[in-house]
C-alpha cells in the first residue's frame, strides 16, 4: 500500500481557500486517492476521490498531476465548521477487501 | 447513501471485564469491514479485517484473544474486547465496504469511547 505524506498542521481563516497536498510517491497504477475528514470524537467522513486531473464536488476540489506522486485537496472558503482532520488515501477499490490504512493526516484549523 | 451504524457510542467498564461494541451496516451488505482504534492525537490503526463468515485477519501486534471479531453476517459485526485493561481505553471505530468495485464503498461508523477503570 502506498504511503503517504501530509502537513502535520494547518492554520486558515474563515472565508480562505485552503490546499492540503499530500505525497504519495509509490502510488500503483491503479490506486485511487480518496481523502476523508475526521472531527473530534466521530468516525472518517468521505469528502472526495479521484485518480487523475481534476475532480470536483460539492464541498472541495482535488487536483492530481500528471505523475500521480501527490494531490491537493482544496476547500474553498473555509468555515469554523471546517476544523478537523483530514486524511489522504491511496489504494484500489477494485481490491475485494482492500484495506485502507491512515497516515498522520493533517490537522486543519480555521480561525476566525 | 450509505450508513454504518456503531454501538453504544460510549461506555465505562471496569477492569477485567469485557465489552462488546457493534457494528451495522444499515443498507447495504458489507462483504468486508474493518476494526480501528485511535488514541487521542494520533490517526486511526487497523486492528484487524474481517469478511462475513470467516476469520478476522488481524494486524500485526493485535492481540486476537484478547480483541474477539465476529463477522457473522452481512450487516453486522462485533468487537468484543476481553478482560479490559485501562491500557485498553481507546477510540474504537468500524468501517464497512460493500462489493468491490464501489469506489465510494467505505462507509465508517461514529465509534465508541471505551474507557476502562
Amino acid at each position: 500500500l502506498a504511503k503517504t505524506t501530509q502537513p502535520i498542521s494547518m492554520d486558515s481563516y474563515e472565508g480562505q481557500e485552503v490546499n492540503i497536498t499530500c505525497s504519495h510517491n509509490n502510488i500503483a497504477t491503479n490506486d485511487y486517492i480518496t481523502w476523508y475528514q475526521q472531527f473530534p470524537s466521530q468516525g472518517p467522513r468521505f469528502i472526495i476521490q479521484g485518480y487523475k486531473t481534476k475532480v470536483t464536488n460539492e464541498v472541495a476540489s482535488l487536483f492530481i498531476p500528471a505523475d500521480r506522486k501527490s494531490s491537493t485537496l482544496s476547500l474553498p472558503r473555509v468555515s469554523l465548521s471546517d476544523t478537523a482532520v483530514y486524511y489522504c488515501l491511496v489504494g484500489d477499490p477494485l481490491v475485494q477487501g482492500g484495506k485502507l490504512i491512515f497516515g498522520q493526516g493533517t490537522e486543519l484549523s480555521v480561525k476566525p | 447513501g450509505a450508513v454504518v451504524s456503531q454501538h453504544p457510542s460510549w461506555v465505562i467498564c471496569k477492569s477485567g471485564t469485557s465489552v462488546k461494541i457493534e457494528c451495522r451496516s444499515l443498507d447495504f451488505q458489507a462483504t468486508t469491514m474493518f476494526w480501528y482504534r485511535q488514541f487521542p492525537k494520533q490517526s486511526l490503526m487497523l486492528m484487524a479485517t474481517s469478511n462475513e463468515g470467516s476469520k478476522a485477519t488481524y494486524e500485526q501486534g493485535v492481540e486476537k484473544d484478547k480483541f474477539l471479531i465476529n463477522h457473522a453476517s452481512l450487516t453486522l459485526s462485533t468487537l468484543t474486547v476481553t478482560s479490559a485493561h485501562p491500557e485498553d481505553s481507546s477510540f474504537y471505530i468500524c468501517s464497512a465496504r460493500g462489493v468491490a468495485g464501489d469506489l465510494y464503498g467505505y462507509t465508517f461508523g461514529s465509534g465508541t469511547r471505551l474507557t476502562v477503570v
